[in-house]
């Protein structure tokens, strides 16, 4: 099966621009998470959709949005976009309905924001 | 609120030697998984393993191992045989296995230890 894929892999945006960032998760799974990774924070979590419904939201600002597609893959979106907005971002993807689920990772979107 | 502790940034070892990195976690629940993820350089996240709270019995993956001991709320992996291509950051992480239909499936992550192999 093939793994999690993530479009694009590098972006750089100006302040204030917005952006739009791809998941296609492995085969058969339904559920996307996605995380942000910076140096100082760390990996925190952003949201979960499962069967296109949000299923669960870290504590980001209304500025961080996503969905999810029938076929299973999301978009992140993130508006009027801040320097502190740079960072890696890291879709998941698990089957989303078993308590032994685990999420496999994509290989991330490296967002710079000058 | 769960919260994940790795307390040392960065380890050290020598090639074909051991090396244990340690994990603490605070959580009220008691069921749940926990998890090592390895993170090399090209940034891909790779589970290295993973274990249920309600199994006794540690988990092993080939070279890695787990010391899980659920009373003290510790976690910690061992690497076996250490080998350059162990090098990396590795992440401790936290799900809950309640209700996962209603909490889903998010992960809570340590701060990461960088594992440094010297040949």
């Amino acid at each position: 099966k093939a793994g999690v894929t993530q479009t694009p892999r590098y972006l750089i945006k100006t302040r204030g621009q917005q952006v739009t960032l791809s998941c296609s998760p492995i085969s058969g799974h339904r559920s996307v998470s996605w995380y942000q990774q910076t140096p100082g924070q760390g990996l925190q979590f952003l949201f979960e959709y499962f069967s296109e419904t949000q299923r669960n939201k870290g504590n980001f600002p209304g500025r961080f949005s996503g969905r999810q597609f029938s076929n299973s893959r999301s978009e992140m979106n993130v508006s009027t976009l801040e320097l502190g907005d740079s960072a890696l971002y890291l879709c998941a993807s698990s089957l989303g309905h078993l308590s032994t689920d685990t999420q496999y990772f994509g290989p991330g979107t490296r967002l710079t924001v000058l | 609120a769960q919260t994940v502790t790795q307390s040392q940034p960065e380890m050290s070892v020598q090639e074909a030697e051991t090396v244990t990195l340690s994990c603490t976690y605070d959580t009220s629940e008691s069921d749940y998984y926990l998890f090592w993820y390895k993170q090399p350089p090209s940034r891909q996240m790779i589970l290295v393993i993973r274990q249920e709270a309600y199994k006794q019995q540690n988990a092993t993956e080939n070279r890695f191992s787990v010391n899980f001991q659920k009373a003290a709320k510790s976690f910690s992996l061992k690497i076996s045989d250490s080998q350059l291509g162990d090098a990396a950051m590795y992440f401790c992480a936290y799900r809950s296995a309640l209700l996962i239909k209603a909490a889903g499936n998010k992960l809570t992550f340590g701060g990461g230890t960088r594992v440094l192999v010297k040949p």
